[in-house]
Order: C-alpha cells, then structure tokens, then sequence
C-alpha cells in the first residue's frame, strides 16, 4: 500500500510571496488533515477534510492560508502572502472511517522556510 | 478545547536502560491515543496505541499504560537500542469531534550506545 505522498518536500520563498502544497492520501482514505510543526513542537491541526467537506478549520489564519479537496482526493494547502512566522514542515496525513481502527498515516511533509 | 502535555521534553538512556514517556490529557470524551516515533526529516509514524476501553498494550519492546482517571497515559520502551533515538509524541483524539488529534509537545529520546 503507498502512503502518503506529499510535495514539494523543501521550499524557500521570500515574505509577502506565495506558496502551495500538494498532498495525496492513501487510497481510499476519507479523512484528510493538514498539520503545522514548528520546529520542536508537535504538529498543529489546521484543517480536517471529509471527503470534499471541511470538518474543522478553526486553527487555520483565513486571511493568509486557505485549503482545499475539490475531488475528495488529493488536496491543496495555500499560503498567500507567507510571514517569517510560516516557517514550519507542514505535514498531510489520512485515515480511514471504514472498521474500528482511526490511525492516521503521515506523509514526509513539506519544509517551508520564509525569508 | 483539549490539552495534551508531554514529559520529558529530552531523554537520554543507555542502550538496553528503559524509557519511559509521560502524557496528560485533559477532556475526558478523548478516547483514543496513539503514539508516534518521528525520525529527523520524516513525518509522524504511528507506533503504538491505545483506546480508552483497555488499560495496557504490549508490542515487542513498545508498551503503552492509560489511567482514564488521572488522564494520563504512559509510553515505555524496554530494552533501547540506538535506533530507538527519535522524537516520539503523544496524541489524544476526540471521538466527538469528528476525529480531531491533539499532540503534545514532543520527546527527543537519545539511546546512548
């Protein structure tokens, strides 16, 4: 079974300009998140998609990041326009609804430096 | 909202010593808590978990404790070994919330060999 791929895996960008990631979930995975890990940190929910639907949202900063699932399968996480404080690994994971069992699988994550 | 806190922050053993790692939760509709090693430059990778229906589980040299009265639960790893050395976090999910995980702070376990 893949896991989670994420990409890019590194990106240095400037303040005040633009970013995106890509994330695909195992297959078949309903659920989709979208964590921020600062650097000795644990990671920090910013959004829970189910399926093309937004679950939770209420850590992620609207005015600057945005996210989105449009097929229920693959995801987007935006940041426009990035702050030096945006520098973090954003990691994607997923889990399944379907039996008992709720783990999450991470991917390897995406470290984003703003400069 | 949920608040997991995680002790120690650094752990240094010597190989074959035990490691025990320590967290707190404080909502008590959490039902769920899985451990995860995060090795440098990789994502989370689950290693152990447990539900709040079941006060131990065991896998190899993994072990984790829960004590839903005091909220807290406990990872312990017997005999290290170097490649045991990695962050290792805690989580805790509530069930009614749609699934939502919370994460402590983060553990670097040193194995020293």
């Amino acid at each position: 079974e893949a896991g989670v791929a994420q990409s890019p895996r590194y990106k240095i960008i400037e303040k005040r300009q633009s970013v995106a990631f890509w994330c695909n979930p195992i297959s078949g995975h309903a659920t989709l998140y979208w964590y921020q890990q600062i650097l000795g940190q644990g990671p920090k929910l910013l959004i829970q998609f189910q399926n093309n639907g937004v679950v939770d949202d209420s850590q992620l900063p609207k005015d600057r990041f945005s996210a989105e699932r449009l097929k229920g399968v693959d995801s987007t996480l935006k940041i426009q326009p990035a702050k030096l404080e945006d520098s973090a690994v954003y990691l994607c994971a997923s889990s399944s609804l379907a039996g008992p069992t709720v783990e999450q699988y991470f991917g390897p994550g995406t470290r984003l430096t703003v400069t | 909202g949920e608040n997991v806190e995680q002790h120690p922050s650094t752990l240094s053993v010597q190989e074959g010593d035990s490691a025990v790692i320590k967290c707190t939760y404080s909502d008590s509709a959490s039902n769920y808590f899985p451990w995860y090693k995060q090795e440098l430059g990789k994502g989370p990778q689950l290693i152990i978990d447990i539900r709040s229906n079941v006060g131990e589980k065991k896998d190899q040299r993994i072990a984790v404790t829960l004590n839903k009265t005091a909220k807290h639960f406990s990872l312990h790893i017997t005999e290290t070994q170097p490649e045991d050395s990695a962050v290792y976090f805690c989580a805790a999910r509530r069930s009614n919330t749609g699934n939502q995980f919370y994460f402590g702070t983060g553990t670097s376990l040193t194995v020293i060999p």
